[in-house]
């Protein structure tokens, strides 16, 4: 069981906009801890996706963006193409647990 | 453009020590706001953070891991390892050395190993 809640799957036609949530709590994502998203392709490792809340690395399409509500934050992917088949994993920190935190990983599927 | 490479036996035998190495290139693990880092991931895709070190040698545990994890660093060969102590079916995993920066994020990750730990 994740510290950090994720929907096990998503799924959207191409061209479509689809988010994807991860909750918290006042211990991560509800005390300013920021968040990051990673994507996985299948067979492949993380690739860093968005950095400190709504950052994208150099290459990562503006198609992908993050956002923050309280304990939760969200991943949305606009123009939803089919490159985009992956996991996606949001990461934090928590203060209780003193450790790094992931969530449990969200299946997009493009259908 | 940082690369990491992990080496390392791909299964070892319950109540054994895991001994993993991770080499980088295109870059030196002395580079300030860089800590090294192990990250696995189990067959049901869940990811579990291990720990960090700095290369001044100052070193970051997951607290439910610590009384079995060392990671040390050896600079004169880029590298930095990973030993796991007692290991159980339950430390399967794929497990990835990475780069974690100043900002808690990893921005740089390797490949991943798979380690079986079976008799």
């Amino acid at each position: 069981q994740s510290v950090l809640t994720q929907p096990p799957s998503v799924s959207g036609a191409p061209g479509q906009r689809v988010t994807i949530s991860c909750t918290g709590s006042s211990s991560n994502i509800g005390a300013g801890y920021d968040v990051h998203w990673y994507q996985q392709l299948p067979g492949t490792a993380p690739k860093l996706l968005i950095y400190v809340n709504n950052n994208r690395p150099s290459g990562v399409p503006d198609r992908f963006s993050g956002s923050r509500s309280g304990t939760s934050v969200s991943l949305a992917i606009t123009g939803l193409q089919a490159e985009d088949e992956a996991d996606y994993y949001c990461q934090s920190y928590d203060s209780g647990l003193s450790n790094v935190v992931f969530g449990g990983g969200t299946k997009l599927t493009v259908l | 453009q940082v690369q990491l490479q992990e080496s390392g036996p791909g299964l070892v035998k319950p109540s054994q020590t895991l001994s993993l190495t991770c080499t980088v290139s295109g870059g030196s693990i002395r580079s300030g706001g860089s800590y090294w880092s192990w990250i696995r991931q189990y067959p049901g895709k869940g990811l579990e953070w291990i720990g960090s070190i700095y290369y001044s040698g100052s070193t970051y545990y997951n607290p439910s891991l610590k009384s079995r994890i060392t990671i040390a660093a050896d600079t004169s060969k880029n590298q930095f390892s990973l030993n796991l102590s007692s290991v159980t079916a339950a430390d399967t995993a794929v497990y990835y050395c990475a780069r974690r920066s100043s900002g808690w994020f990893v921005d740089y990750w390797g490949q991943g190993t798979l380690v079986t730990v079976s008799s």
